[in-house]
């Protein structure tokens, strides 16, 4: 079954140190991927998406994630994260061979915790 | 702007009570969702519209209706069959067509049972 997993229900950073949040996939083909990020009480804001060629994407706010086939991953990165990143992430996925949002896998999410 | 408006914000409501969610966009997409969110369970699609008129169950329908009669809305009515209405409720919205499949949200409407 096609699957994305978020392995870290919750991260604390310290403000200005580095970011990696994980994100797993299983599907059969290379699926489309995307990260959103979602601030208490709101809606979903798409940070991210890669459907094909380079696997390093550059997203809005500074992010960046790669697409690394061998393990299967789309990982989420930042070099310095700032307090207002402190908000919670999901990735979603999407298989190309049958393409349709309905068909849209989320994570279940981490939550961002940033500390002075 | 161009967006997705969700209301009410909050809503509550006695058992035994349906209720219906708006959900207007602006955006001139063809397609239109609406995800449940519950903490530690990601989203879950509820039902979704890809034209006019019609529409299809996604993974957890069953206690929800919904209706698309015009391009722009798609209400989502919470009915007393749910077992555990409460929630945090999503709207989104998508081209179909010469895009990349990105979903557009709403801002959400947040739904307690008393």
């Amino acid at each position: 079954a096609q699957s994305v997993t978020q392995p870290d229900i919750h991260i604390t950073v310290s403000e200005g140190a580095s970011l990696e949040l994980r994100c797993n996939y299983s599907y059969g083909a290379t699926p489309y991927l995307f990260w959103y990020v979602q601030s208490p009480g709101q809606g979903l804001q798409l940070l991210l998406k890669y459907f094909s060629g380079d696997t390093l994407v550059q997203g809005i706010k500074g992010f960046e994630a790669e697409f690394k086939r061998s393990q299967s991953s789309f990982n989420l990165r930042k070099p310095s994260v700032h307090w207002s990143d402190a908000a919670e992430y999901f990735c979603a996925g999407g298989s190309p061979t049958n393409f349709g949002n309905e068909k849209l896998t989320f994570g279940t999410g981490t939550r961002l915790t940033i500390i002075p | 702007d161009g967006g997705i408006t969700q209301s009410p914000k909050y809503l509550f409501r006695k058992e035994g009570q349906n209720v219906t969610l708006s959900c207007e966009q602006n955006l001139n997409h063809d397609a239109m969702y609406w995800y449940r969110q519950d903490p530690g369970q990601g989203l879950r699609l509820i039902y979704y519209s890809q034209i006019v008129n019609d529409f299809q169950k996604g993974d957890i329908a069953e206690g929800y209706s919904v209706s698309r009669e015009k391009k722009e809305s798609f209400p989502l009515t919470v009915t007393s069959a749910q077992k555990n209405p409460t929630a945090f409720y999503l709207c989104a919205s998508s081209q179909l067509t010469g895009t990349s499949g990105e979903l557009f949200f709403g801002e959400g409407s947040r739904l307690t049972v008393l």
